[in-house]
C-alpha cells in the first residue's frame, strides 16, 4: 500500500454515461497526476495538478474529460458521454514538489465500457 | 515526442539467475528515471529512483544504472526468485510527467 487510494476500482458502464473516479494521495504530497493506462502499453500521462492548479494536460486530454483538485487534497476525473475506448486502467500518483520527485501510484480504477 | 524503450518485452529464467532489463530514452535531457513494477492488473510498485546527478541506486537484490550520456538505464536482479515475476517499467522524468516503455515482463521459474 503506498498511500494513494482510488475510488472505485472497478467501474463497468454503458456507452454514453458518464463516470467519475476520486483519487486521495499522500496526505502532504502537492503534486497529483492522472495516467491511463491499456492492455501491453506503459501509462500514459494525462494532467497534473500543483495543489489545486492544474498545470499541465495532455492531448490525449479530450474534451469529454476533466479533472479537478479544489482544496488542493482529493482530485476527480470525470469522463463524459464514454466511448468504447475509454475502456483502460486509470492511474493516479501523487510527490511532494522539493523532494526527490518519487511519484508513487494508487492501484488505479479499471473501466470497462460495455 | 519523447520515447522510451524496454527491451526485452519478455523474459524467463530460472530461479536463481541474475538478470539485466534495459530501458533506452530519446532525450537524454531528464530529471529522474524511476523504475516501477507491476503485477497483474494492479497498480504501480516504485522500486528505485535516480536522481540525474546520480549514476546508480540500490535496494536490497536491486541496482538500477543510469547513463544520460548515451540515454540509458539498467536494472539489475540479483538471484532471482518466483516472487520477482512481475512486469518492470522503467519511466524517465520530463519534469512533471513520466514517459513510460511499455515494460519487460519477468517470468521466474522454481
Amino acid at each position: 500500500d503506498t498511500g494513494v487510494s482510488q475510488d472505485p476500482r472497478h467501474k463497468i458502464t454503458k456507452r454514453g454515461q458518464n463516470v467519475t473516479f476520486r483519487c486521495d494521495p499522500i496526505s502532504e504530497h502537492n503534486r497529483l497526476y492522472w495516467y491511463r493506462q491499456t492492455l501491453g502499453q506503459g501509462p500514459e500521462f494525462l494532467t497534473y495538478f500543483q495543489n489545486e492548479a492544474q498545470l499541465e494536460k495532455s492531448r490525449l486530454l479530450s474534451d469529454r474529460f476533466s479533472a479537478e483538485r479544489p482544496k488542493g487534497s482529493f482530485s476527480t476525473l470525470e469522463i463524459q458521454r464514454t466511448e468504447q475506448g475509454d475502456s483502460a486502467m486509470y492511474l493516479c500518483a501523487s510527490s511532494l514538489t522539493g523532494g526527490p520527485g518519487e511519484q508513487y501510484f494508487g492501484p488505479g480504477t479499471r473501466l470497462t465500457v460495455t | 515526442k519523447q520515447e522510451v524503450t524496454q527491451i526485452p518485452a519478455a523474459l524467463s529464467v530460472p530461479e536463481g539467475e541474475n538478470l539485466v532489463l534495459n530501458c533506452s530514452f530519446t532525450d537524454s535531457a531528464i530529471y529522474n528515471l524511476q523504475w516501477f513494477r507491476q503485477d497483474p492488473g494492479k497498480g504501480l510498485t516504485s522500486l528505485l529512483l535516480i536522481q540525474s546527478s546520480q549514476r546508480e541506486q540500490t535496494s536490497g537484490r536491486l541496482n538500477a544504472s543510469l547513463d544520460k550520456s548515451s540515454g540509458r538505464s539498467t536494472l539489475y536482479i540479483a538471484a532471482s526468485q518466483p516472487g520477482d515475476s512481475a512486469t518492470y517499467l522503467c519511466a524517465r522524468d520530463s519534469g512533471y510527467a513520466l514517459n513510460f516503455g511499455k515494460g519487460t515482463s519477468l517470468l521466474v521459474t522454481p
